[in-house]
């Protein structure tokens, strides 16, 4: 089935240093999203993104909507412990119109 | 609001057996669906519903099967369990099947099969 591609799949860090992850895509998709999962729980919804070129803050976080509309990137900054978990993107689009997830990011934070 | 539950929270089946992972939510979402994570395959699609008594295949749906009675409810089977179902599901509703509506997950089941 279709997937996305994301990267890195791991990152250990320290507590202040900036994070940058990315989702491609074979195809294009419609909406992308950003989740975060903690450990033992399900994906929460961080980021929405609607329109290609679309820059999104919340709090320390900011996404972006690729031009080519296949692909989105995730950037945190001045990380700390408690952002630890697994980053995941996904999209709306693609031949199904579902949500697809991509692979996911494992996000590690030491003090 | 509890959001969207899922019980049980652990399982360990054997080979061959059935059983049912209950999903419910308190939100009167009409979208309703699971997924299934695997390592490093981020989740994956399984069944779907747009409302009470119409369902839909995802993904990967061999070896489930799904109703939706009610709007609260949606319970995933599996009728004759096996080895490479072992997984954590993931229930999750939302308003709609429209992308500006933000999809809720529930805890998530995990499930071993032997």
């Amino acid at each position: 089935g279709q997937q996305l591609n994301q990267s890195p799949q791991s990152m250990f860090i320290q507590e202040g240093e900036d994070v940058s992850m990315n989702c491609t895509s074979s195809s294009i998709f419609n909406t992308w999203l950003w989740y975060k999962q903690d450990p033992g729980e399900g994906p929460v919804l961080l980021i929405a993104l609607y329109k290609a070129g679309e820059l999104t803050s919340n709090g320390r976080l900011t996404a972006q909507f690729g031009i080519t509309r296949k692909d989105s990137f995730l950037n945190i900054s001045a990380s700390i412990p408690s952002d630890v978990g697994i980053y995941f993107c996904a999209g709306y689009g693609g031949a199904t119109n579902k949500l697809i997830f991509g692979t996911g990011t494992l996000l590690a934070v030491q003090p | 609001n509890a959001g969207v539950t899922q019980t049980p929270k652990f399982q360990v089946l054997k080979t061959g057996q059935s059983m049912t992972l209950q999903c419910a939510q308190d939100m009167n979402h009409e979208y309703m669906s699971w997924y299934r994570q695997d390592p490093g395959m981020g989740l994956r699609l399984i069944h779907y519903s747009v409302g009470a008594g119409i369902t839909d295949q995802g993904e990967v749906p061999n070896g489930y099967n799904v109703s939706r009675s009610t709007t609260e409810d949606f319970p995933l089977r599996l009728l004759s369990a096996a080895p490479s179902q072992t997984s954590v599901y993931f229930c999750a509703s939302s308003l709609g099947v429209s992308s500006y509506n933000e999809q809720f997950f529930g805890p998530g089941t995990r499930l071993t099969v032997l």
